[in-house]
């Protein structure tokens, strides 16, 4: 069955560190994948989305990430981590019949004053 | 592009209620989704509609569960005789889908509270 997983679920980090985001996945076709940012009570916005081409994409707010047929994986990175940056990640992604998207359980990232 | 509108945003209700959600989607989004979010998970997919037809429903929805979408713009999504299990946010999200993956927007979402 398809899946994403996200191994992290909480982490910290002091800002103005870097930071990476572990999302792995498990489908057989080419992946369409997303990362999602939610602040409390919030809807999801979205990051940034990996459909094909270069496998380095470049999001919102500073955000990239990289796309690893390999590792099956789809990292999210930042280099400077703000304090706004606070809030629930979600990476996901498209079944391959596009009839739904599926999530992750979501990673969330405390930051450091 | 006013994006995607759920009303309402909080709802508190007591076990045995009834509830509506509504959901306007963006305009020309031709599908729309319904997800349930507990807290601390992941958006859990429920329903989906291409047009007005409803073209899947997961194993998440119960009988007690019925969604609408009847001329293919807004939606309802109402729960009956609810549960404290009901208990989560509802999120919907719209699509212009075509052909093969498109990028969900979503709505702010409905919190359901059942006491």
């Amino acid at each position: 069955a398809q899946s994403v997983t996200q191994p992290d679920i909480h982490i910290t980090v002091s800002e103005g560190a870097s930071l990476e985001l572990r999302c792995n996945y498990s489908y057989g076709a080419t992946p369409y994948l997303f990362w999602y940012v939610q602040s409390p009570g919030q809807g999801l916005q979205l990051l940034l989305k990996y459909f094909s081409g270069d496998t380095l994409v470049q999001g919102i707010k500073g955000f990239e990430a990289e796309f690893k047929r390999s590792q099956s994986s789809f990292n999210l990175r930042k280099p400077s981590v703000h304090w706004s940056d606070a809030a629930e990640y979600f990476c996901a992604g498209w079944g391959t019949s596009y009839d739904k998207v599926i999530f992750g359980p979501g990673t969330s990232l405390s930051v450091i004053p | 592009d006013t994006g995607v509108s759920q009303n309402p945003r909080h709802k508190i209700t007591k076990r045995g209620q009834n509830v509506t959600f509504r959901c306007d989607p963006i305009s020309e989004h031709n599908r729309l989704y319904w997800y349930r979010q507990t807290l601390g998970q992941g958006p859990e997919f429920l329903t989906y509609f291409q047009n007005e037809a409803q073209l899947e429903k997961s194993r998440l929805l119960s009988d007690r569960f019925s969604a609408e979408r009847p001329k293919g713009s807004f939606s309802t999504l109402e729960i009956q005789r609810t549960e404290q299990g009901d208990s989560a946010m509802y999120l919907c999200a719209s699509s212009a889908q075509r052909t093969g993956a498109n990028v969900l927007t979503f709505g702010a979402g409905s919190r359901l509270t059942v006491l």
